[in-house]
């Protein structure tokens, strides 16, 4: 099993430019969220999917969409990337929503807004 | 405001130290979790508790819900323990429970 796998691990954006982060897991697991980890600051929930179909909004969404393409995948997008995306971003799985699961991580993705 | 705090921040120890690291909550909460983010950036779970104590190797942690603390120990410690250490509890936010993280013990164990 790969676990859960994010693509791309790097990327380098300009101000402006839009880009989809792709998250996929292999461990059937209902819910998929996506965090942001900047210097400093603990991890920051942005959009979560609790099961397939359904989306919410986390606590730093502004700036982003995402799409729950089925129970595997859940993508995150950058529509108009600002310097201040400048971050890490993980990808999670658990079982079950809310978490009183273990999540399971993804490599993550550095992102740098110029 | 900081709904999950962490203590210390930063942690140098000697190998073969007894090391402890604290969280603390606000909140009321059910369980907390523990996690390891490796010096490359991935991050693993360590522990889900919601009361007492749970071993896993050398790694030991304990919660008091009411008290709203809980700690890792990490016995006879050795330079592959150096990673950050994250703590998180699931809180409710806008519509749900979501993890809310403390910003992490970085611990540098040295040889």
């Amino acid at each position: 099993n790969a676990g859960v796998t994010q693509t791309p691990k790097f990327q380098v954006l300009k101000t402006g430019q839009s880009m989809t982060l792709q998250c996929a897991q292999d461990m059937n697991h209902n819910s998929m969220y996506w965090y942001r980890q900047d210097p400093g600051m603990g991890l920051r929930l942005i959009y979560y999917s609790a099961s397939e179909g359904t989306t919410d909004k986390g606590e730093v969404p502004n700036g982003y969409n995402v799409s729950r393409l089925n129970k595997r995948e859940f993508s995150l997008r950058l529509e108009s990337a600002a310097p201040s995306q400048t971050s890490v971003y993980f990808c999670a799985s658990s079982p079950e929503h809310p978490s009183y699961y273990e999540q399971y991580f993804g490599p993550g993705t550095r992102l740098t807004v110029t | 405001k900081n709904e999950v705090e962490q203590s210390p921040q930063n942690l140098t120890a000697q190998e073969g130290e007894f090391i402890t690291i604290n969280c603390s909550y606000s909140v009321g909460i059910s369980a907390l979790h523990w996690l390891q983010q490796h010096p490359g950036g991935g991050i693993v779970s360590l522990f889900m508790l919601s009361s007492g104590k749970k071993k896993h190797g050398r790694l030991i942690a304990t919660i008091n819900i009411q008290e709203k603390h809980s700690s890792l120990h990490i016995t006879a410690s050795h330079p592959r323990d150096s990673a950050v250490y994250i703590c998180a509890a699931p809180i409710r936010g806008a519509g749900s429970y979501q993890l809310t993280f403390g910003k992490g013990t970085k611990l540098s164990v040295i040889p």
